[in-house]
């Protein structure tokens, strides 16, 4: 069964910077693409970045572009979002999931871990 | 705003049958890409219930039903149960945005 935890989340001040990590179990790891996923408190889902296998495509939605860095360990069968220069609205649950698709485009999330809350706030 | 637009709220009694619209446009829906439904029960994480359209994840009970057509697509829910109250999110996929998306999500009480 495929399975994923998320860590590293907490409080931080605006203009901070945060790792989440997100450990994964019950799976081929390295064989699929992953992505970040968050909520903001009491609102819709928003999708913020997509990493390949091998690490060598990554995107982002416009509002973290360079800000935000997704990475990944196939060894270690992890995977990370580096956050900085964060913001008020940045504050969310931030969930890991696995993305399906056969191409770089399209796909569904599946599954997602249970999310780690991030709050940047002064 | 969300690019995908979706009732803010629908209800309906135990063994009736809803329906929740996804309405996108030709830079998502309507150009071919998939939509995908989720479901995320009150203090969990989303779940994938539907995907490519209209197949259902192993495991979701054959009330659960997706269909696309155009630029709008559908989940239709029978039999409404008292555990199917939840916020449901439909997705795709943008290329204009060059973004995957989410509808701004329904919640579903059963009355």
């Amino acid at each position: 069964e495929m399975q994923l935890v998320e860590s590293g989340g907490g409080l931080v001040q605006p203009g901070g910077s945060l790792r989440l990590s997100c450990a994964a179990s019950g799976f081929s790891f390295s064989n699929y693409w992953m992505s970040w996923v968050r909520q903001a408190p009491g609102k819709g889902l928003e999708w913020v970045a997509n990493i390949k296998q091998d690490g060598s495509e990554k995107f982002y939605v416009d509002s973290v572009r360079g800000r935000f860095t997704i990475s990944r360990d196939n060894a270690e069968n992890s995977l990370y979002l580096q956050m900085n220069s964060l913001r008020a609205e940045d504050t969310a649950v931030y969930y890991c999931a696995v993305r399906h698709a056969d191409s770089s485009t399209g796909g569904s999330f599946d599954p997602w871990g249970p999310g780690t809350l991030v709050t940047v706030s002064s | 705003q969300s690019v995908l637009t979706q009732p803010p709220s629908v209800s309906g009694a135990p063994g009736q049958r809803v329906t929740i619209s996804c309405t996108g446009s030709r830079s998502n829906i309507g150009t071919g890409y998939a939509v995908h439904w989720y479901q995320q029960l009150p203090g969990t994480a989303p779940k994938l219930l539907i995907y490519g359209n209209n197949n259902r994840r192993s495991g979701v009970p054959d009330r659960f039903s997706g269909s696309k057509s155009g630029t709008s697509a559908s989940l239709a829910i029978t039999g409404l149960q008292a555990d199917d109250e939840a916020d449901y999110y439909c997705q795709s996929y943008d290329i204009s945005l060059s973004a995957w998306v989410f509808g701004g999500g329904t919640k579903l009480t059963v009355l």
